[in-house]
């Protein structure tokens, strides 16, 4: 199946730094991405959709100017927590969809973040 | 809001089959049932999705009932790497679509013990 790789799969940082997070499809083309984040003991919460060459589309709740999302090529998209704090703590997940494919998604292996 | 409900947690022994109901009442036509599995601390894993016929790979089966409310992923033969939380998720086969995103619930908690 296709790979999906996260990087770095845990960092700690301290408070009011900001945090980069990389997802790459490694053996194929994703024209989008989807960027969750999973809080301990509970389910995966979708943050927002990452679309090659344009804006993020942010869920309902999750602040666009807190949560960078970058998506520069078909291989690569990036999310940067900024200005984090001890709540941004958490397990961060990536998904990315094949573009001949607009059914199947595969998962990266997660970044779990730590604010100190 | 996840379309789906499932049981919190279930208990299977070693070897048997594992048996994992889904309740998908509100699902559409265009629909498919998904189900993902994640592993303490790892990303979800695909298993194996379906439309209304059941379906089978070297992973599990897929049963849908007739009216597709309701669906059963089983593991014929569960170990202990089987312990995992396990998704139910309904969506269109197109994540270009609104309804094409992946939207998880609580999942069903599968302990296998030996």
């Amino acid at each position: 199946g296709a790979v999906v790789s996260q990087h770095p799969s845990w960092v700690i940082c301290k408070s009011g730094t900001s945090v980069k997070i990389e997802c790459r499809s490694l053996d194929f083309q994703a024209t989008t991405m989807f960027w969750y984040r999973q809080f301990p003991k509970q389910s995966l919460m979708l943050m927002a959709t990452s679309n090659e060459g344009s804006k993020a589309t942010y869920e309902q709740g999750v602040e666009k100017d807190k949560f960078l999302i970058n998506h520069a090529s078909l291989t690569l998209s990036t999310l940067t927590v900024t200005s984090a704090h001890p709540e941004d703590s958490s397990f961060y997940i990536c998904s990315a969809g094949l573009a001949e494919n607009t059914g199947e998604l595969f998962f990266g292996e997660g970044s779990r973040l730590t604010v100190l | 809001d996840a379309k789906t409900t499932q049981p919190t947690s279930m208990d299977c022994a070693e070897g048997r089959a594992a048996n994992l109901p889904c309740n998908h009442s509100t699902i559409s036509g265009n629909e498919y049932v998904y189900w993902y599995r994640q592993i303490h601390s790892q990303g979800p894993q695909y298993i194996i999705h379906g439309l209304k016929n059941n379906e089978t790979n070297e992973m599990a089966s897929l049963i849908i009932t007739e009216d597709r409310k309701s669906s059963t992923l089983i593991l014929p033969h569960a170990t202990l790497r089987d312990t995992a939380v396990y998704y139910c998720i309904v969506r269109v086969p197109n994540f270009y679509n609104q309804g094409g995103k992946l939207i998880f619930g609580q999942g069903t908690e599968l302990s296998v013990k030996p």
